[in-house]
């Protein structure tokens, strides 16, 4: 078993759409990272939180440290948010352990 | 544009070769990052410098070693190339070595035939 699973996968869904991506971990660590790739590859991190709840535009990260899990939210989706979205867990020395990824399409 | 650079965009090499890959980070980042992503293994933390320092070290293979310069840029060597080692490596930087946002530079797609 991965030390971070991602779900969905894969996750389609039409312009407009409230979106939610999971991420549980089975680790100790002291912060949860979230990431979008783009199609081209580049890599943007959106989110590094250790508690509660961050929020950026349309975007929202929450965490559950004692669940040990973690979600991120897209409000109003857009085609253009279609990416791959990772997950990945601080366990400590910022030796970052990685989901396999949710790949998000956003038809028009 | 994160601010970080990577050189090479694309290497394409043979088996048995030898590579090197830059990275400079952003200006005033302190610590330096270094991933491999493949299509099988996903992406992985290889190793981590902090001004010029040895942090934490990942998965990374004896074959392959990397160092922080003075001026903080940072060199990836890998050795004795496998076609294995074909993958998209990726440098980040942050301010200080720990509990910080790392900025991803955009890639060194790396091809081994």
């Amino acid at each position: 078993k991965n030390e971070v699973e991602q779900s969905p996968q894969n996750l389609t869904a039409q312009e407009g759409e409230f979106i939610t991506i999971n991420c549980s971990y089975s680790v100790g660590i002291s912060a949860l990272h979230w990431l979008q790739q783009h199609p081209g590859g580049g890599i943007v991190s959106l989110f590094m939180l250790s508690s509660g709840k961050k929020k950026h535009g349309r975007l929202i990260a929450t965490i559950n440290i004692q669940e040990k899990h973690s979600s991120l939210h897209i409000t109003a989706s857009h085609p253009r948010d279609s990416a791959v979205y990772i997950c990945a867990v601080d366990q400590g020395a910022q030796k970052l352990v990685f989901g396999q990824g949710t790949r998000l399409t956003i038809n028009p | 544009d994160s601010g970080v650079t990577q050189t090479p965009k694309h290497l394409i090499t043979a088996t048995g070769q030898r590579v090197t890959l830059r990275c400079s980070p952003r200006s005033g980042d302190l610590s330096v990052y270094w991933y491999q992503q493949s299509l099988d293994q996903g992406l992985q933390f290889l190793i981590q410098y902090y001004n010029g320092e040895e942090r934490a070290k990942g998965n990374i293979l004896e074959r392959f070693s990397a160092q922080q310069f003075p001026d903080l840029h940072s060199e990836l060597n890998l050795s004795s190339l496998e076609l294995g080692d074909s993958a998209l490596y990726f440098c980040a930087s942050s301010v200080s070595g720990t509990h910080n946002e790392q900025f991803f530079g955009p890639g060194t797609r790396l091809t081994v035939l």
